[in-house]
């Protein structure tokens, strides 16, 4: 079975540029998951999908963060624009519904530098 | 807001010696899971604990559930150099769209 995939895997910005990772979840997977997961720390959630619907998003900074699944399969996640603080690895999480007892199952992540 | 907090944030053991990692959340949790972070690598899916007061074991690793349901622990058994990593807690509050809230994790680096 293959994996949740991300791409690109690094990423490096000057601060005021826009980016954009893709995300392929596993197949089947209804819910999708973007956190940001900054150096030492734990994952943060920034937004869940379910199908192409969004079902929590309280963390995503929209004034700069954007996301879509358009047709319930892959996302993209955008920042536009990029602030130093942004510098984090994005990762792309994908379960089979939404529910308290189904398994993340995360993909390689994006490494983000913005200099 | 939920917050998770994990002890300790580092552990460095001798291979053999036992390792625990402590999580503690400020609110009643329907669950929690665990997860394994290699050096470089992603998070990965230990177990899940749902009831009050459950302990589940895999192989070296035991996973205890407290009976108020707002902490946790995983202990480990002779730790061997593959367990080297970061270990998540990870908590779901019931109702919250089932969102899970991750600790900062415990770094475990295991000198062979």
């Amino acid at each position: 079975e293959a994996g949740v995939a991300q791409s690109p895997r690094y990423k490096i910005i000057e601060k005021r540029q826009s980016v954009a990772f893709w995300c392929n979840p596993i197949s089947g997977h209804a819910t999708l998951y973007w956190y940001q997961q900054i150096l030492g720390q734990g994952p943060k959630l920034l937004i869940q999908f379910q199908n192409n619907g969004v079902v929590d998003d309280s963390q995503l900074p929209k004034d700069r963060f954007s996301a879509e699944r358009l047709k319930g399969v892959d996302s993209t996640l955008k920042i536009q624009p990029a602030k130093l603080e942004d510098s984090a690895v994005y990762l792309c999480a994908s379960s089979l519904v939404t529910g308290p007892n189904y398994e993340q199952y995360f993909g390689p992540g994006t490494r983000l530098t913005v200099t | 807001g939920q917050q998770v907090m994990q002890i300790p944030q580092y552990q460095h053991v001798q291979e053999g010696e036992d390792f625990t990692t402590y999580c503690n959340s400020s609110t009643t949790l329907s669950n929690i899971q665990w997860y394994k972070q290699r050096p470089g690598g992603h998070p990965v899916f230990l177990i899940q604990l749902v009831k009050s007061g459950e302990v589940k074991k895999q192989k070296r690793l035991t996973f205890q559930f407290g009976e108020a349901k707002k902490n946790s622990s995983l202990h480990i058994t002779a730790t061997q150099t593959t367990d080297v990593g970061t270990y998540f807690c990870a908590g779901r509050v019931g109702g919250s769209n089932y969102k899970l809230t991750f600790g900062k994790g415990t770094l475990l680096t295991v000198n062979p």
